[in-house]
């Protein structure tokens, strides 16, 4: 699998837009960009994953450039219940070797 | 998506024995995985359970000192054997439906103290 580079943390106000960067600047045609999200004491939870064209579902959106070489998650309004690691993983979407491999992340913490 | 469950949540175990973590999902699932959480550190994947067939370790986990089964395609257990306190993280059992974008799902973790 590519490799991701996350920053380690990041702030952001409640009620404004969390924007998390990742680049994955060695990433396949056919690797597709994942993010989940672990809260402390946790399982890891899906947030949303994209290809090439943008992503949005009821929990975020997913912005991929278009020379994928890296990707934004927005939360647009966030939340404290947002406060998590965030992880930036790629991967391709089937076959045997699939498997989800963790980085280390970018810990949000949402401040009120 | 899918509902895991892991038995037990938590454990304290000594030096020397081994605990057994089962993994329950409410669906039937074409791939099984086994994760590690240690203190303050990301996951890391230990194994992917295969159905009816041995399971498949990563590199630098063996099966001797983690035992993998999968009897049917909702069950799972992940074996900790000899326990130092090295072992002591948080275990996680996750899982990849069939068909679909390939999203994973993960248990609630089961939190192993080894003393």
């Amino acid at each position: 699998d590519a490799k991701t580079t996350q920053p380690p943390s990041m702030d952001c106000a409640e009620g404004r837009a969390a924007n998390l960067p990742c680049n994955h600047s060695t990433i396949s045609g056919n690797e597709y960009v994942y993010w989940y999200r672990q809260i402390h004491s946790q399982g890891p939870q899906y947030i949303i994953h994209g290809l090439k064209n943008n992503e949005t579902n009821e929990m975020a959106s997913l912005i991929i450039t278009e020379d994928r070489k890296s990707s934004t998650l927005i939360l647009p309004h966030a939340t404290l219940r947002d406060t998590a690691v965030y992880y930036c993983i790629v991967r391709v979407a089937s076959g045997a070797t699939n498997k989800l491999i963790f980085g280390t992340g970018t810990l949000l913490a949402v401040q009120p | 998506s899918a509902v895991i469950s892991q038995k037990p949540s938590r454990d304290i175990c000594q030096r020397g024995t081994s605990l057994t973590i089962q993994c329950q999902v409410d669906s039937q699932v074409t791939m099984m995985f086994w994760y590690r959480q240690q203190p303050g550190q990301s996951l890391t994947l230990i194994a992917t359970a295969n159905q009816g067939s041995e399971a498949t370790y990563e590199s630098g986990f063996v099966i001797d000192k983690f035992p993998i089964s999968r009897p049917n395609l909702t069950f799972s257990t992940l074996t900790v054997s000899n326990m130092s306190p090295e072992d002591s993280s948080i275990y996680l059992c996750s899982v990849r439906l069939a068909g679909g974008p390939g999203e994973q799902y993960f248990g609630p973790g089961t939190r192993l103290t080894v003393t």
